[in-house]
């Protein structure tokens, strides 16, 4: 089972501000198979990046995926209001599949 | 747009059936896969299997062969159930789509909890 670490668990942060999240995987992937969710309180997730760079169907432009093989980022540019969330890293490459334990980003 | 909606008691007693039901709206659900993923404060965000509308299916080992997943494509829907459930089996339970058996979760119902007590 492929385990992902994600860092920090919270970060505390002003709206406008860059918050850049982590996902460490405990082995590399051949294929980016890494995908991103955001989840708000009482919320389902929903599906902010995939393939680990792309992002999905009307997500704004200031979500961005970067990495490769075993780490992985997102990374928010200006933090808007409706930002403040919990955001978790997915693992789509093997069984089972497996997801983060997340990162709150949380109004400074 | 795609809908899904997660329908079952809420409550289920110790050593007895889990059964939920997702009712897919909005869009056919051929050639599509659909899975159960469930979240408690415990565990996270916990992936549980997935069915293809073909009726093929692929688990998470850790539910040791407890689960199973089934679907109606006449009705446009897929099921859960867990059998043997423990307190540790209490969470909020989502179903959601994708649209490859190597793909990411683009659709997810709004999750229903179940809790296991007596």
């Amino acid at each position: 089972e492929i385990v992902l670490t994600q860092s920090p668990d919270t970060l505390s942060l002003s709206p406008g501000e860059r918050a850049t999240l982590s996902c460490r995987a405990s082995q590399s992937f051949i294929r980016s198979y890494l995908a991103w969710y955001q989840q708000r309180p009482g919320q389902a997730p929903k599906l902010l990046i995939s393939a680990a760079t792309k992002r999905a169907t009307g997500i704004p432009d200031r979500f961005s995926g970067s990495g490769s093989g075993a780490d992985y980022s997102l990374t928010i540019s200006r933090l808007e209001p409706e930002d403040f969330a919990v955001y978790y890293c997915q693992q789509y490459v093997t069984t089972p599949r497996t997801f983060g334990q997340g990162t709150r980003v949380e109004i400074k | 747009q795609v809908q899904l909606k997660e329908s079952g008691p809420g409550l289920v007693k110790p050593s007895e059936t889990l059964s939920l039901t997702c009712t897919v709206s909005g869009g056919s659900n051929t050639d599509y896969y659909w899975s159960w993923i469930r979240q408690s404060p415990g565990k996270g965000l916990e992936w549980i299997g997935y069915i293809h509308y073909s009726g093929s299916t692929n688990y998470n080992p850790s539910l040791m062969s407890r689960a199973t997943i089934s679907v109606d494509t006449t009705k446009d829907q897929f099921s859960l159930k867990l059998n043997s459930v423990t307190a540790a089996d209490t969470a909020v339970y989502f179903c959601a789509r994708h649209t490859g058996s190597y793909a990411p979760f683009d659709f997810w119902g709004q999750g229903s909890l179940v809790t296991v007590s007596s």
